[in-house]
């Protein structure tokens, strides 16, 4: 039973186009998250979303919006995708916000490829 | 903002020999948590060993340990009898709160086990 999962694994579509990547927790948790991880593996965070509460990371362009229905969903849209966007991003969960004391669970990844 | 510094971009080592990833950090915070992350090609994110700051006592994780030096704001990761399973991409995280920053990585080092 997969604590973390996220859909699709992997997407590839054209400029221009809008997507959305689905995350959905198991574990219980409070806090979702989403990291972007660059051609160079580096990860940053987007966003935090803790019981209702967005918090943006202000490097993050606004035509990326998390949505979450609940608890246990943070959905990613992304508008408009450009050529940078191609990433593979992570959807992520901890027990709480302030402090993790096991670190974060994270889903498997969606390795976005825009053409 | 807290930064992550991982030196070594590559490491390589013998099975069953030991190795140690370097990590070192820059923070104005007395309390925080640190974190050693295992990327395998799978893309999956798996946590390896946590510290907390205010611990003087390394973490151990069975062939996996740290050297956590608070004063120097080094945290590194020595994996023992090395196995094949091992080589990963080893990410270093911090953690001193929520908010914008989450948990803020390292760019990783590149581990590769020989036979």
């Amino acid at each position: 039973d997969t604590a973390v999962s996220q859909t699709p694994k992997y997407l590839v579509t054209q400029m221009g186009n809008d997507k959305s990547i689905k995350c959905e927790q198991n574990l219980g948790h409070d806090t979702m998250y989403w990291y972007k991880q660059d051609s160079k593996k580096f990860l940053k965070i987007m966003f935090s979303y803790n019981n209702k509460e967005l918090i943006i990371n202000e490097t993050v362009p606004n035509r990326f919006s998390p949505k979450s229905p609940d608890k246990a969903h943070l959905n990613l849209h992304i508008n408009s995708l450009e050529l940078g966007d191609s990433a593979v991003y992570f959807c992520a969960s901890s027990q709480e916000l302030w402090v993790p004391n096991y670190g974060y669970t994270f889903g498997s990844g969606t390795r976005l490829t825009v053409v | 903002a807290q930064t992550v510094t991982q030196s070594q971009p590559e490491m390589s080592v013998q099975e069953a020999e030991t190795v140690t990833l370097s990590c070192t950090y820059d923070t104005s915070e007395s309390d925080y948590y640190l974190f050693w992350y295992k990327q395998p090609p799978s893309r999956q994110m798996i946590l390896v060993i946590r510290q907390e700051a205010y611990k003087q006592q390394n973490a151990t994780e069975n062939r996996f340990s740290v050297n956590f030096q608070k004063a120097a704001k080094s945290f590194s990761l020595k994996i023992s009898d090395s196995q094949l399973g091992d080589a990963a991409m080893y990410f270093c995280a911090y953690y001193s709160g929520g908010g914008a920053d989450g948990l803020t990585f390292g760019k990783g080092t590149h581990l590769i086990i020989q036979p």
